[in-house]
């Protein structure tokens, strides 16, 4: 299954570190998404990019920075994230005219010291 | 907002039985609505999906319904495998290509 990749697939980090997750989609599709995935609660949406513009951030803290260089590659930039941010990052992607069929990405788990 | 339920959290059944998980929603306005299927540390993958101008569908051993009145679907997977063992997920349209998702449903299928 390579249609969405992400990296890196485990990444931990201080509370004072910066990092990026980076996502891919091969699939020629026009939306990607950012989700969080906590245990034991709904999939969160974060972010959406339609053709590169964002069209929505669900009141996701500023300490998460998207960035969507193109249709095909998504970026999740983190600093100063808290230890409740710790969870499964999930991208995912689809296509123009069926924008409600997504298909995800493996995730980053995520682990904030 | 739109807001979605999901029942039961967990599910136990035999191999070969029948398992349903059903999810109620709140705008009557959603008119798309898939299921997905997570494997243990693997990602979530749509498995069935349904529109609201279709009572029903079948895709093999699984089926899914609609009742746009009641505002609820549910999600029906026959003679159980161990392999069916996984946490479902439902979703609902709500809004430009947003996906609203249920809590999840973790089902085990015993052997």
């Amino acid at each position: 299954e390579t249609g969405v990749t992400q990296t890196p697939r485990h990444l931990v980090m201080g509370m004072t570190n910066k990092k990026s997750l980076k996502c891919e989609q091969h699939l020629g599709h026009n939306a990607m998404y950012w989700y969080k995935q906590s245990a034991k609660k709904p999939l969160e949406l974060m972010f959406v990019y339609n053709f590169k513009e964002q069209t929505e951030n669900n009141s996701v803290p500023s300490r998460f920075s998207p960035e969507c260089p193109n249709s095909s590659h998504l970026f999740l930039h983190l600093h100063t994230l808290q230890p409740e941010d710790s969870a499964l990052y999930l991208c995912a992607s689809s296509p123009r005219d069926r924008g409600y069929e997504q298909y995800f990405g493996p995730g980053t788990r995520l682990t904030v010291t | 907002g739109e807001n979605v339920e999901q029942h039961p959290s967990t599910l136990s059944v035999q191999e070969g039985d029948s398992a349903v998980i059903k999810c109620t929603y709140s705008d009557s306005a959603s008119n798309y609505f898939p299921w997905y299927k997570q494997e243990l540390g693997k990602r979530p993958q749509l498995i069935i999906d349904i529109r609201s101008n279709v009572g029903e569908k079948k895709d093999q051993r699984i089926a899914v319904t609609l009742n746009k009145t009641a505002k609820h679907f549910s999600l029906h997977i026959t003679e159980t495998q161990p392999e069916d063992s996984a946490v479902y997920f439902c979703a609902v349209s709500g809004g430009y290509n947003k996906l609203i998702f249920g809590a999840g449903t973790r089902l085990a299928v015993h052997p």
